[in-house]
């Protein structure tokens, strides 16, 4: 079964310091997005990214986060300068028809800010 | 605001009972419907999804929805220890893309 491949699966990083996590969306989806999860909490969306542009975004991703698709494979979720409150775990999904017939989620980026 | 509601649990039931999750959402112009099952430090796997009223069966599974009262329920027959997960309603629709989510039933299936 085709699977959201992320990487990489923990990364700890300096506060202040730059993160990219990195995820392979199923090959022919074409709506991809980022969601987060603090540890005991909901899984809260970010972003949403449809035809090389950002199609929705939530109050979370200020302009500390950027995502990219540098190429027909990857994309990207950037954090410029992390803080302690950035810590969660990051999933990536994709969907071949959008949000109504639900996404396939990849496994997951721990990211722990220190 | 939009909301997804569920009681966070534990539910527990014995092996082989029926386990009943529930959810209620707020968005009146909310269209798809899933649940998410979700084992601790791992994604959401997307097990049942809905659309229109009713009841939707897959399996040991049935999906139920009932768009008035704004309530969406997930049966699991014949439940086993390896059901026992957190459970995530969550809710898309209306003019947005995204999933919203609750923040999930802690099922535990005891032998």
């Amino acid at each position: 079964e085709p699977e959201v491949t992320q990487t990489p699966s923990h990364q700890v990083t300096q506060m202040g310091q730059e993160v990219i996590l990195r995820c392979v969306p199923i090959s022919n989806h074409l709506y991809f997005y980022w969601y987060r999860q603090i540890l005991g909490q909901k899984v809260e969306f970010l972003v949403s990214f449809y035809n090389n542009e950002i199609s929705e975004k939530s109050e979370i991703f200020d302009d500390q986060f950027s995502v990219e698709r540098p190429d027909g494979s990857n994309f990207t979720l950037k954090i410029r300068s992390t803080k302690l409150e950035d810590s969660a775990m990051y999933f990536c999904a994709s969907s071949g028809q959008g949000a109504y017939y639900g996404y396939t989620f990849g496994s997951g980026t721990r990211l722990t800010v220190v | 605001q939009k909301e997804v509601e569920q009681n966070s649990g534990p539910l527990s039931v014995p092996e082989g009972a029926i386990a009943s999750l529930n959810c209620t959402y707020s968005d009146r112009g909310s269209q798809s419907f899933f649940w998410y099952r979700q084992y601790s430090g791992k994604s959401p796997e997307l097990i049942m999804s809905i659309y229109s009223n009713g009841d939707k069966e897959d399996g040991r599974f049935t999906a139920q929805l009932n768009k008035a009262s704004q309530y969406v329920s997930l049966l699991i027959r014949d439940s086993q220890p390896s059901d026992s997960a957190t459970y995530l309603c969550a809710v898309s629709g209306g003019n947005t893309d995204k999933l919203i989510f609750g923040t999930g039933t802690r099922l535990q299936v005891f032998p």
